[in-house]
């Protein structure tokens, strides 16, 4: 089955720490995104890359560092930088010339 | 810059009776328009698009959403609720093709829905 997958599920970070929040997908799609959740804030932009070595930031990219080495790869990664990093993390991609997105079951980031 | 207003943070309804989920957007140029549900700790799912010809779009389980261009609103309706329909919704926005490339898509901040048997 096509889809993308998000790992892990559930990820805990200690203060101070890098982790790296996995993305991939066997869809073939070109373009992939990774979105914020917080509770009542809806979904947020974080960085987004439509080709292979090529991403752009969103709105919310302080913090966070992405790659785009490989086209069904995205990796996330949440640096010390990231103030509040306590999250649910959404990863999405789009096919090229369609309209919608399929996403991820997402990462729940917690600091402890 | 483009944006979604969902205004209801909840929205119940009982079981049987249409349930309106309201979303107004604002965006330059054409828009299109789309609506994504989400259960607990789960990604989000595709429900329904507007990209453009009839103003009523139907979609995926029994829902559809109205494109109203003077009123910048892309409303979700459903004529009779389930229990399974409780969740949260979340209207999306982006401009048509421009040659700045793709957009992404910007997020309404969602409406949970709570359909009571």
């Amino acid at each position: 089955d096509g889809g993308i997958t998000q790992s892990p599920k559930y990820l805990f970070r200690k203060e101070g720490q890098n982790v790296t929040l996995s993305c991939e997908q066997n869809l073939n799609h070109d373009a992939m995104y990774w979105y914020r959740q917080d509770p009542g804030q809806g979904l947020r932009l974080i960085y987004y890359s439509q080709i292979v070595n090529d991403f752009q930031k969103g709105d919310i990219a302080e913090g966070y560092s992405v790659s785009r080495e490989k086209k069904e790869s995205f990796p996330l990664t949440v640096t010390s930088a990231q103030k509040n990093p306590t999250a649910f993390y959404l990863c999405a991609s789009r096919e090229r010339g369609s309209y919608g997105y399929t996403f991820g079951s997402g990462t729940r980031l917690t600091v402890v | 810059a483009q944006s979604v207003a969902q205004p209801e943070d909840q929205v119940n309804v009982a079981e049987g009776n249409p349930l309106t989920v309201k979303c107004t957007y604002s965006v330059s140029g054409n828009p299109y328009l789309f609506w994504y549900v989400q259960y607990p700790n789960r990604g989000l799912q595709f429900l329904l698009k507007y990209i453009t010809g009839d103003n009523l779009v139907k979609g995926s389980y029994g829902f559809e959403a109205e494109f109203n261009k003077s009123q910048t609103s892309f409303h979700l309706k459903k004529p009779s609720a389930l229990v399974s329909d409780s969740a949260l919704y979340f209207c999306a926005v982006r401009p048509e093709w421009t040659r700045a490339g793709n957009t992404p898509l910007v997020f309404g901040k969602g409406t949970r829905l709570s359909v009571i048997a």
